[in-house]
């Protein structure tokens, strides 16, 4: 069966820093994978997505992630966060064929920034 | 619309009570998806309707949880003799539902934040 796993619950950094959030997926072919950004009171936003082609995908807000086949990961970066950047994270791959097509998400990254 | 929303944003009700949750997806989009979020968890698919039509229902919990899209656009999650462990928060979204269902983009709207006392 597909998972997401997102090994860190909780996450600090300070500001400027950078950032790497973790994901690792469980999946018999090469999956569609997604991170979303959610903050308080907001719904999930779409950082950005890998379907094929380049490995290293670019997202939104100065975010880029990695796909790497042999590790099963997909993890997210960002050279230097931003307080803004304080939200939760999910990972998230999209199953295929017959009438798959949701999301399957990770339990989430909690990113706290300090000054 | 510009984005999904739902409403109510909070339902507070009694056990046993019956809830209707309501989604507006974006303009357009045929594929219209609920999700649930328990506390500290990542939101788990619950049903998926192309057009008027449930195509995936594998998702919801039991047979107190239904969803109708009757005219295609408008979504209405309903959950009967409501239990405390339907507390969560519900997740709507839509996608242009045209091509590739994996590979389209999922516009989640705010949530319904559920609390069965």
């Amino acid at each position: 069966a597909q998972s997401v796993t997102q090994p860190d619950i909780h996450i600090t950094v300070s500001e400027g820093a950078s950032l790497e959030l973790r994901c690792n997926y469980s999946y018999g072919a090469t999956p569609y994978l997604f991170w979303y950004v959610q903050s308080p009171g907001q719904g999930l936003q779409l950082l950005l997505k890998y379907f094929s082609g380049d490995t290293l995908v670019q997202g939104i807000k100065g975010f880029e992630a990695e796909f790497k086949r042999s590790q099963s990961s997909f993890n997210l970066r960002k050279p230097s966060v931003h307080w803004s950047d304080a939200a939760e994270y999910f990972c998230a791959v999209g199953a295929y064929g017959g009438s798959q097509g949701n999301l399957i998400f990770g339990k989430g990254t909690k990113l706290s920034v300090k000054p | 619309g510009a984005g999904v929303s739902q409403t109510p944003s909070n339902k507070v009700t009694e056990k046993g009570k019956y809830v209707e949750l309501r989604c507006d997806p974006i303009s357009g989009h045929t594929a219209l998806y609920w999700y649930r979020q328990s506390l500290g968890q990542g939101p788990e698919f619950l049903i998926y309707f192309q057009g008027t039509g449930a195509a995936d229902d594998s998702g919801l919990p039991n047979d107190r949880f239904f969803a109708v899209r009757p005219e295609g656009s408008v979504s209405t999650l309903k959950i009967q003799r409501t239990e405390r462990g339907d507390s969560a928060v519900y997740l709507c979204a839509s996608s242009q539902g045209t091509g590739l269902r994996s590979r389209e983009t999922q516009y989640f709207g705010p949530g319904t934040r559920l609390l069965v006392l």
